[in-house]
This record gives C-alpha cells, sequence and structure tokens, in this order.
C-alpha cells in the first residue's frame, strides 16, 4: 500500500512568513508524528498524535509552532512567523498505536528560510 | 531526563571488514529501543528493534544489536560490512509519558558509515 506522503517536497520562503506543511500517514495508522532534522543533527522530536489528540506539545521549539491532525488522518505543522533557524528537513512518520511498533517514516519537507 | 548518544559522528570502514555503532541511552523508566538506517537520497527505515526477551536482534542483512541493560547500550555491529551499507545510521528509544500516559521518540544524532572498497 502507500506509505507516508508529505508535501511540499521543498519550500523556500522569506522570513517572517507563515508555512504549512501536510503529512498523510498510512491508512490505519493512528499514531503520527512530526520530527525537524537540521543539518548534521539528530531528529528532534516534535510532536505526536494519538487519534487526533497530541498527548504532550512540549517538543514544539516555540509557540510560532503548531500541529494538527483532523479525522484521525492527515496532520498539518504549521509555522508562524518563520525565521532562518527554523530551516530544516522535517519528518513526518506514523504506526500502529503503541510504544513497539516501528514508525514509517515519509520523505520530509525541506524547508528554507531566507 | 532521556538521551541517547551515538558516539561516533563518522565511521570509516574498509569492505568486509567488521564494524561496532556505538548507542547509550540513559532513562529511567523502561524503554523500547531501535536502529533505523537511511541509505543516500532515501527516507528512514527500520533496521531492527528490541522490545523484550533475548537481548540480541538481528536484522535480515546481517547486522545485530544487543541490548545490555546494565550498561544501557544497543550497540549495532555487523561483522563483514558491504558497499551497499553505507548509510546514516540511527539509534533511538520510545520511551512512556508518565504524566500523560503518552509517549516520546528520542533519537540520537546519527552515525554515518561510509564503507570503502
Amino acid at each position: 500500500g502507500a506509505g507516508v506522503s508529505q508535501s511540499p517536497s521543498n519550500k523556500v520562503t522569506e522570513k517572517g512568513k507563515d508555512v504549512e506543511l501536510r503529512c498523510d500517514p498510512i491508512s490505519g495508522h493512528t499514531a503520527l508524528y512530526w520530527y525537524r532534522q537540521s543539518l548534521g543533527q539528530g531528529l528532534e522530536f516534535l510532536i505526536y498524535f494519538q487519534g487526533n489528540s497530541a498527548p504532550d506539545k512540549s517538543g514544539l521549539p516555540s509557540d510560532r509552532f503548531s500541529a494538527e491532525r483532523t479525522g484521525g488522518s492527515v496532520s498539518t505543522l504549521t509555522i508562524q512567523r518563520t525565521q532562518q533557524e527554523d530551516s530544516a528537513v522535517y519528518l513526518c512518520a506514523s504506526s500502529f498505536e503503541g510504544l513497539n511498533y516501528e514508525q514509517y517514516f515519509g520523505p520530509g519537507t525541506r524547508l528554507t528560510v531566507t | 531526563a532521556q538521551s541517547v548518544t551515538q558516539l561516533d559522528s563518522q565511521v570509516p570502514v574498509f569492505e568486509e571488514a567488521p564494524v561496532e555503532l556505538r548507542c547509550n541511552y540513559s532513562s529511567s523508566v523502561s524503554v523500547y529501543l531501535f536502529w533505523y538506517v537511511q541509505y543516500p537520497n532515501q527516507g528512514l527505515q527500520l533496521l531492527l528493534k528490541y522490545l523484550s526477551g533475548s537481548t540480541l536482534v538481528e536484522s535480515i542483512n546481517g547486522f545485530e544489536a544487543e541490548f545490555n541493560k546494565s550498561q544501557t547500550s544497543f550497540h549495532l555491529r555487523k561483522p563483514s560490512v558491504h558497499i551497499s551499507d553505507t548509510a546514516e545510521y540511527f539509534c533511538a528509544v520510545t520511551v512512556l509519558l508518565p504524566n500523560t500516559g503518552g509517549f516520546k521518540t528520542i533519537f540520537g544524532a546519527g552515525t554515518r558509515l561510509f564503507v570503502k572498497a
């Protein structure tokens, strides 16, 4: 079946603009995750959803970041008033519910803030 | 606080040589341990995982990792590497968040394995 898809694949935006990143998880996966991968860094856990709710939002870097998930499926990560330090690859993953299930990753969205 | 440390950012090795990629974690709660691999120009994919039971787990392409609770380590090994193993390898732990009942996955910074002919 189809894997995790993300759009856009690349996004270049000017500092101060808002951006919206989209993730379509694998059908049937109830858990959805967002990560950020900066150049030369590991993956930074941002947030995850159980269904439509996010039990812990403390991983979001600042209040400019928000995420939502509707219908237990598609999720959007919104970054308001982008800054240059927001430039990174944003990865989405999905899995069945539970700590022991592997996460399936999307190809990522490369965000460049100029 | 939980953390994952991959001690080597880059590991160059000759083809057919053995390799060990080190991973240490710190956590006060039970964890599930994973190794993910990212081949050049591809997305992350699971290599192997430890959930419970035998502390030695294996992947289909010859990698193995051993969970050592006393040393809080989950090192990845392969007795003989191929050129095609060139990739970035990430160690990860998933921990339960006691206050929210949710969970969190923490990744290490990654180790770039470069296999030379």
